[in-house]
C-alpha cells in the first residue's frame, strides 16, 4: 500500500460527459502528479501540483483540468469526454518538489462508451 | 485486477536466471532516472533510482546501470523469481529542478518455472 488513495476505482460514462477523479496523497506529501496510462501511449505525464500551485505541465488536453486543495488532495476533471479518453488515470505523490521517488495510487479506470 | 494490455516487448526468463531490462532515454539533460515495476491491476511501484552523477547503483537483487554517453539505462535483476513477473518502466526526469518524470514504453518480464 503506497498510501495514495484514488477514487473511484472504476468509472463508466458516455461521450460528451464530464467526470472528476479524486486523489488523496500520502500523509505529509506536498506534491501531487497525474498520469494517464492508455493502450497506445504508456504512462503519460499530465500535470504536477506542489502545495496547491501548478508546478509542471505535460501533455494535458484543454478539456482536462486539475487542482490541488488546501488539504492537499487533488482532483482531475475530464470534460467533453471522447472514446480515446478511456484509460487508467494514476495519481502519485511525493514529499519533494524536485526529483525523487513518486508513490503511485492504484489508479482510476475510466471507460467512455 | 487487470493488466493495462499494452503491446509491449517481452523478456522471458527462467526462474533463477538473471534478467537484464534495457531502456533508451531521450534527453541528455535528464538528471535523475528511476525504474518502476507494475503488476497487473496495480499502480507502478518504485524499484531503484539513480542520479546522473552516478553510473551504477545497487539495491537488493537489483542493479541499475547508467550510460550517459549513449543515453542508455539498464535494470539487472539477480536470481529472478516468479514474483518479479510484471511490466517494468524506466523514467527520466527532464531536469530544471522539477520532478517531471517521463516514462518509457515498458518491458514485460515473464518468469517461467
Amino acid at each position: 500500500d503506497s498510501g495514495v488513495t484514488q477514487t473511484p476505482k472504476h468509472l463508466i460514462t458516455a461521450t460528451g460527459q464530464r467526470v472528476t477523479l479524486r486523489c488523496s496523497p500520502r500523509s505529509g506529501d506536498l506534491s501531487v502528479y497525474w498520469y494517464q496510462q492508455s493502450l497506445d501511449q504508456g504512462l503519460q505525464f499530465l500535470i504536477q501540483y506542489y502545495n496547491g500551485e501548478e508546478r509542471a505541465k505535460g501533455n494535458i488536453l484543454e478539456r482536462f483540468s486539475a487542482q490541488q486543495f488546501p488539504d492537499l488532495h487533488s482532483e482531475l476533471n475530464l470534460s467533453s469526454l471522447e472514446l480515446g479518453d478511456s484509460a487508467l488515470y494514476f495519481c502519485a505523490s511525493s514529499g519533494l518538489a524536485g526529483p525523487g521517488e513518486l508513490f503511485f495510487g492504484e489508479g482510476s479506470r475510466l471507460t467512455v462508451l | 485486477g487487470e493488466s493495462v494490455g499494452l503491446h509491449l516487448p517481452t523478456l522471458s526468463v527462467q526462474e533463477g536466471d538473471n534478467s537484464i531490462i534495457n531502456c533508451a532515454y531521450s534527453n541528455s539533460a535528464s538528471d535523475y532516472f528511476i525504474w518502476y515495476k507494475q503488476e497487473s491491476g496495480k499502480g507502478p511501484q518504485f524499484i531503484i533510482d539513480i542520479r546522473s552523477n552516478m553510473d551504477k547503483r545497487q539495491g537488493q537483487r537489483v542493479t541499475v546501470l547508467l550510460n550517459k554517453t549513449v543515453k542508455h539505462l539498464s535494470l539487472q535483476i539477480a536470481a529472478t523469481q516468479p514474483g518479479d513477473s510484471a511490466v517494468y518502466f524506466c523514467a527520466e526526469n527532464f531536469g530544471g529542478g522539477y520532478n517531471k518524470l517521463i516514462f518509457g514504453a515498458g518491458t514485460r518480464l515473464a518468469v517461467h518455472p
